[in-house]
């Protein structure tokens, strides 16, 4: 099975800042990855697609960039609605797929 | 896009089972393959199962292989989760979540949850 490792597993931040988030498959996946965004007792919800496809009404300060092994989510500059956990998933794995642990990103 | 909503948690014993059900709405259901996601208290995501948009082929996490199954109705618009053999590490918030895929390059990715339903084992 594919496993998605994330780095760091928490990290605190300030308003305007620049956050850069890490994904690692244990395998070649291509660019076959997806990003979520998770508040507290919500459901997660799709910010990118396939590596750095932008979901549609997702603002443009997130984009996600990488292939192969290692994934990128960043926040360009960090708003107060922006405070969740973040979890990739990888979609290469047809109908089998894998979640990271997610990393918290926390109000410094 | 589309709805999901998810029903039929509870709180039951080790060993006990339970049906979960997820009516969809505003998208052509049987288009599209579907998905059990879990989340323990206070942990991360788990994809439990998946089925394709027929409902011929299903898929399962190891953690769930032989207690759980996945089946859809096409002409209810709902997808279930029969559970069996409950465990305390069953414990979670059971979302359902709608494959979308881009058909170039075969990307599927989950662009509709619902708002999960609660499932409690203990003694």
């Amino acid at each position: 099975d594919i496993q998605m490792t994330q780095s760091p597993s928490s990290l605190s931040a300030s308003e305007g800042d620049r956050v850069t988030l890490t994904c690692r498959a244990s395998q070649n996946i291509g660019r076959y990855i997806n990003w979520y965004q998770q508040k507290p007792g919500r459901a997660p919800k799709l910010l990118i697609y396939a590596a750095s496809s932008l979901q549609s009404g997702v603002p443009s300060r997130f984009s996600g960039s990488g292939s192969g092994t290692d994934f990128t989510l960043t926040i360009s500059s960090l708003q107060p609605e922006d405070f969740a956990t973040y979890f990739c998933q990888q979609s290469y794995s047809t109908l089998k797929w894998t979640f990271g642990q997610g990393t918290k990103v926390e109000i410094k | 896009e589309g709805q999901l909503v998810e029903s039929g948690g509870g709180l039951l014993q080790p060993g006990g089972s339970l049906r979960l059900s997820c009516a969809a709405s505003g998208f052509a259901f049987s288009s599209y393959a579907m998905d059990w996601v879990r989340q323990a208290p206070g942990k991360g995501l788990e994809w439990v199962s998946a089925i394709n948009g027929r409902g011929d082929t299903t898929y399962y996490a190891d953690s769930v292989k032989g207690r759980f199954t996945i089946s859809r109705d096409n002409s209810k618009n709902t997808l279930y989760l029969q559970m069996n053999s409950l465990r305390a590490e069953d414990t979670a918030v059971y979302f359902c979540a709608k494959d979308d895929i881009v058909v170039v390059g075969y990307y599927y990715y989950m662009g509709v949850w619902g708002k999960g339903t609660t499932v409690t084992v203990s003694s």
